[in-house]
């Protein structure tokens, strides 16, 4: 059966430190990749998709770049962390080419100070 | 642009009474419309997909619906344990692998 980890589950850092959050698929190969964002009491905002390795699409323009260095790792990264990337960050995989549903990880929560 | 809206916000009813989450959207060509539980601190566990105006889903007290240009979220006499935020979210044909959520329904049940 497929799974997906994602780590760490929280995390608080100063503003203007780096960041980098992972997330791996088991046992599917190369599934869509998502990082989400969930701002408290607030849907779902859609940060970065990737169709495979090296593929991504950004939707949100700011200081958060993505990466997919092997079929089922995606890294969400930043140089330097602002106090408005505080939220919940969800990492979600689906079935390529299907109209099928998001599988998620736990999340990781992130509050910059 | 594709987007995708939920109400209402919140709902608060009395164990037993039903009611409807609504979920409209705009987009080009819906490959899919997904709906979502959510309970507090964890990830989004999935619940229903809908492809075609006029189908229904159901799954215990919830029963899903599908329109040309919304989805209904039914609640059949609810119990407690169905208190989450329920989120709705579109697959668009223009671009199949992106889905977008709407803001989402906080449903509180009281016993």
């Amino acid at each position: 059966s497929q799974t997906i980890h994602q780590w760490p589950a929280t995390l608080v850092q100063p503003v203007g430190s780096p960041l980098s959050l992972e997330c791996t698929v088991e046992g599917t190969s190369n599934p869509n990749l998502y990082w989400y964002r969930q701002a408290a009491g607030r849907g779902l905002q859609l940060l970065f998709y990737s169709v495979g390795i090296g593929q991504i699409s950004s939707e949100v323009p700011q200081n958060l770049s993505a990466s997919r260095p092997q079929d089922r790792q995606f890294i969400l990264s930043s140089k330097k962390l602002l106090l408005s990337d505080s939220g919940f960050y969800l990492c979600a995989w689906s079935v390529p080419d299907t109209s099928g549903s998001l599988h998620f990880g736990n999340g990781t929560r992130l509050t910059v100070t | 642009e594709d987007q995708v809206t939920q109400s209402p916000e919140a709902l608060r009813l009395q164990e037993g009474e039903s009611s409807s989450l609504n979920c409209s959207y705009t987009v080009s060509g819906l490959r899919g419309l997904f709906w979502y539980r959510q309970d507090p601190g964890k990830g989004p566990e999935f619940l229903f997909t809908l492809y075609s105006a006029g189908e229904e889903k159901e799954k215990e007290r919830l029963k899903a619906t599908l329109t040309k240009k919304e989805s209904f979220l039914h609640i059949t006499a609810p119990k407690p344990e169905d208190s989450a935020t329920y989120l709705c979210a579109v697959q668009a044909g223009s671009s199949a692998s992106k889905i977008i959520f709407g803001s989402g329904t906080r449903l509180s049940i009281r016993p």
